[in-house]
């Protein structure tokens, strides 16, 4: 069974600062990766989606890597704003076409 | 329409009655799914239709659940005999065909009392 893992489940930044966020997963063989993004009692915004053969995708100050073979990918966020602040989840596809979500990282970027 | 629309946002029932609640997908996309999410947690996948027909219904979590989607289109969720850990927010999801990019709705909030 697919097992995603997102660390920290926390983190608080001043603004202007670059940050990683990680994703972490238990079974490789997966058809894509996505990237989302949840305000607070809202629904998810997709952010980036990354084919399992792609190693990464930018998005403006967005950055998605994929790595299958150690089982993890990042989410890099440039220039952290205010507006950055929300909770993001990774979610994969392994092909059983419903995406298995991890717990997210709440982001909370300080002015 | 413009995106995936979910209908009522917020609802709130009596422990044992029975609710609806509606998705309207992005127009073309053949593939719908459902998801519930409780606080602090990842959505959890509840069921996936391909066109008319539920492809995948093995995450609903009892015969009290029930999800149908008559013309290939607009999904509607049931809940009977409502419980108060039924309460979460639920989650409505489209994409193109299976595999592709998911979009999701705003969810409707949920909550048995």
């Amino acid at each position: 069974k697919q097992e995603v893992t997102q660390i920290p489940a926390a983190l608080s930044v001043p603004e202007g600062e670059n940050l990683v966020l990680n994703c972490s997963f238990t079974d490789s063989a997966i058809y894509n990766l996505q990237w989302f993004r949840q305000d607070p009692g809202k629904g998810l915004t997709s952010l980036l989606l990354i084919q399992s053969s792609q190693r990464e995708q930018t998005s403006g100050r967005l950055n998605a890597s994929l790595d299958k073979s150690s089982g993890r990918s990042t989410l890099y966020i440039a220039a952290s704003q205010p507006g950055d602040s929300a909770t993001y989840l990774c979610a994969l596809d392994t092909g059983r076409r419903a995406l298995t979500f991890g717990s997210g990282t709440r982001l909370q970027v300080q002015p | 329409g413009a995106g995936v629309s979910q209908t009522p946002s917020n609802k709130v029932t009596e422990k044992g009655k029975y609710v609806e609640l509606r998705c309207d997908p992005i127009s073309g996309h053949t593939a719908l799914y459902w998801y519930r999410q409780s606080l602090g947690q990842g959505p959890e996948f509840l069921i996936y239709f391909q066109g008319t027909g539920a492809a995948d219904d093995s995450g609903l979590p009892n015969d009290r659940f029930f999800a149908v989607r008559p013309e290939g289109s607009v999904s509607t969720l049931k809940i009977q005999r409502t419980e108060r850990g039924d309460s979460a927010m639920y989650l409505c999801a489209s994409s193109f065909q299976a595999n592709t990019e998911a979009f999701f709705g705003q969810g409707t909030r949920l909550t048995v009392v």
